[in-house]
């Protein structure tokens, strides 16, 4: 299967600040690569799919990039509200696999 | 308004089987492929099945075959997960999750989840 590598594993930041989250995969998947935002006691939400698609309802602070093996998700400009844990998942190939997750914290 | 709400989860022994339930609406059910994802402390995020809708197909992960079996009821609007053969492993929150496509893909709607807890 394959392994997606999700660094770094925490992210200190304040708000208003750019971040930037890596995904790396153990092999190309193209360009089928989601993100997700989980907040506690929440399930996950979809925020872009193949590789830079927004999601619906999703804030245009949130985008993605990449194709192959290495992936990005930037925001922008962090709300309060982003502060959460962010996964990568791929569909290229069976089964769908999900990346250990970075968790985005305020500084 | 699309709903997912699953039910069926909680405490059992090893060995012993559950039957979860995802209730959906507010999208056509029998159009898109849905799934079951689980997680755990120990492995994060992990797919546990899916039902393409693409040639009525099952998966699963190798971890959770042969023991689970995912089923639909079209007219119900319902995705059921039946769990046998339960192992300490397979402890966590179970999520229904409506697939973006007719085949497995990602996960644009999730449920709540319901905690499965597998324990003596």
């Amino acid at each position: 299967e394959i392994v997606l590598t999700q660094s770094p594993a925490t992210l200190s930041l304040s708000p208003g600040d750019r971040a930037t989250l890596s995904c790396r995969a153990s092999q190309g998947v193209s360009s089928y690569l989601a993100w997700y935002q989980q907040k506690p006691g929440q399930a996950p939400r979809l925020l872009i799919y193949d590789a830079y698609n927004r999601a619906t309802g999703i804030p245009a602070r949130f985008s993605g990039s990449g194709s192959g093996t290495d992936f990005t998700l930037t925001i922008s400009s962090l709300e309060p509200e982003d502060f959460a844990v962010y996964y990568c998942q791929q569909r290229s190939n069976l089964p769908p696999t999900f990346g250990g997750g970075t968790k985005v914290e305020i500084k | 308004e699309v709903q997912l709400v699953e039910s069926g989860g909680g405490l059992v022994q090893p060995g012993g089987s559950l039957r979860l339930s995802c209730a959906t609406s507010g999208f056509t059910f029998s159009s898109y492929a849905m799934s079951w994802v689980r997680q755990t402390p120990g492995k994060g995020l992990e797919w546990v099945s899916g039902f393409s809708v693409s040639g009525g197909v099952t998966h699963y992960a190798d971890s959770v075959k042969g023991r689970f079996t995912i089923s639909r009821d079209t007219l119900k609007n319902m995705l059921f997960l039946q769990m046998n053969s339960l192992r300490a492993e397979d402890t966590g929150i179970y999520y229904c999750a409506k697939d973006r496509d007719t085949m497995l893909s990602e996960f644009d709607y999730w449920g709540q989840g319901t905690l499965v807890t597998v324990s003596s």
